[in-house]
């Protein structure tokens, strides 16, 4: 059965500190992975990584993927209050147009 | 441009009151969805539509039903809400091609409250 697992389910970390976040997944005939985050209300896009493209950055945050052991890493570096939210990872199902499966989510709370 | 544009963004209904939840993107996107989230459960598909004039069931349909009425709007609509249905609601959008998959637009979300 395909799934999309994310951990940890949450996360408590001080201003400055670097926080990973992690996402793995078993999904038919995977393609691409994307990340998005979601603050109160709906979730933005962050990253899409995909066979041709395994690493991403944009600014402090930084995203890696590993097709050989199934995951990928969502790295932010410097945390701000700005970057509390929950972290979503998402890979699309094959042959299904655009849907997506998305996983639980890592929340994650940067205390000042 | 505004985006996805959901409404209501918050309401309460009874047991077996029925309602319909807006949705509108301006973005000129084939592809429109309705999901669920439920704390634990991560996003869920109710229901999509490829393009203007299809619509299709996704994860958990029952309940609910949809309607396309143009290329700008996909309603979601609950026949006889059941307090499992309380939940928070978001629209999405996307381009739709051969060359997907692409980045899904999301609607600030509707919560709703079935008592």
């Amino acid at each position: 059965e395909d799934k999309v697992v994310q951990s940890p389910l949450s996360l408590v970390v001080h201003e400055g500190d670097t926080v990973t976040l992690n996402c793995s997944y078993e999904v038919t005939n995977f393609r691409s992975l994307l990340w998005y985050k979601q603050e109160k209300k709906a979730p933005t896009f962050l990253f899409m990584l995909t066979s041709s493209g395994i690493e991403k950055k944009s600014g402090r945050l930084s995203s890696i993927l590993d097709k050989k052991e199934l995951f990928s890493i969502l790295n932010i570096t410097a945390t701000q209050t700005g970057d509390s939210a929950v972290y979503l990872c998402a890979v699309p199902k094959r042959w299904s147009g655009n849907q997506f499966y998305f996983g639980t989510g890592t929340s994650l709370t940067v205390i000042p | 441009n505004a985006g996805v544009t959901q409404t209501p963004k918050f309401q309460v209904l009874k047991t077996g009151q029925s309602m319909t939840l807006q949705c509108a993107q301006d973005m000129n996107h084939n592809s429109m969805y309705w999901y669920r989230q439920d704390p634990g459960m991560g996003l869920r598909l109710i229901y999509y539509s490829a393009s203007e004039g299809t619509t299709d069931k996704g994860e958990v349909p029952n309940g609910y039903n949809v309607s396309r009425l143009n290329k700008r709007e996909f309603s979601l609509r609950l026949e006889s809400a059941a307090p499992s249905q309380t939940s928070v609601y978001f629209c999405a959008s996307s381009e739709s091609s051969g060359r997907s998959p692409y980045e899904q637009y999301f609607g600030p979300g509707t919560r709703l409250t079935v008592t």
